[in-house]
């Protein structure tokens, strides 16, 4: 199965700034990885899909890079609404598998 | 507008059996490959099991390889997940999702889910 190691396991910003999360598989899986948003008690959401293409209807302030084994994930300036817990998730080969997550919390 | 509503989900003994369901509306659900994801309180995401559009192909975690059996009804636009010889570990709310039209993954839409609690 592919590992997907995701950094941090929580962070703490304030509202306004930048906010990056990590995701490395450990195989090479092209592009194929998306970035969920999950608030507490809801089902994830999508927000980025073949690693850097934007869901429809998700803020532009939410951006996706990376292929092969190395990605990251960025929230351009960082909201109240935006707190939540993030997942990365490779589908190149089943079963696909998720990263441990990252808490995002407003300082 | 696509809804996934699961259904089924109780508190159930250790080897005990339950059955979920997950009743799609909105899209042509025989043309979509469907996935079962799932967490356990306080914890990430587990994917548990998909079945492709016409149920052919049928691929399961090894976590619940030989326990759980997945399938659907196109015509009744259902998905269910049987699950017997359940464990403590089992317990989580379950996701049903569907998958992209292009690749095999769970996407952009997912049902609200469904609490299985295994507990004697």
């Amino acid at each position: 199965d592919i590992q997907m190691t995701q950094s941090p396991s929580s962070l703490s910003a304030s509202v306004g700034d930048r906010v990056t999360i990590t995701c490395q598989a450990s195989h090479d899986i092209t592009k194929y990885l998306n970035w969920y948003q999950q608030k507490p008690g809801k089902a994830p959401k999508l927000l980025i899909y073949d690693a850097s293409r934007l869901e429809t209807g998700v803020p532009s302030r939410f951006s996706g890079s990376g292929s092969g084994t190395d990605f990251t994930f960025t929230v351009s300036s960082l909201q109240p609404e935006d707190i939540a817990t993030y997942y990365c998730q490779q589908y190149d080969i089943l079963p696909c598998t998720f990263g441990q997550g990252t808490k995002v919390e407003i300082k | 507008e696509v809804q996934l509503v699961e259904s089924g989900g109780d508190l159930v003994k250790p080897g005990g059996s339950l059955r979920l369901s997950c009743a799609a509306s909105g899209f042509t659900f025989s043309t979509y490959s469907m996935h079962w994801v799932r967490q356990a309180p306080g914890k990430g995401l587990e994917w548990v099991s998909s079945i492709s559009a016409s149920s052919t192909y049928k691929y399961y975690a090894d976590s619940v390889k030989g326990r759980f059996t997945i399938s659907r009804d196109n015509p009744k636009n259902s998905l269910y997940l049987q699950m017997n010889s359940l464990r403590a570990e089992d317990t989580a709310v379950y996701y049903c999702a569907r998958a992209f039209e292009y690749r095999n993954s769970p996407g952009g839409y997912w049902g609200q889910g469904t609490l299985v609690t295994v507990s004697s």
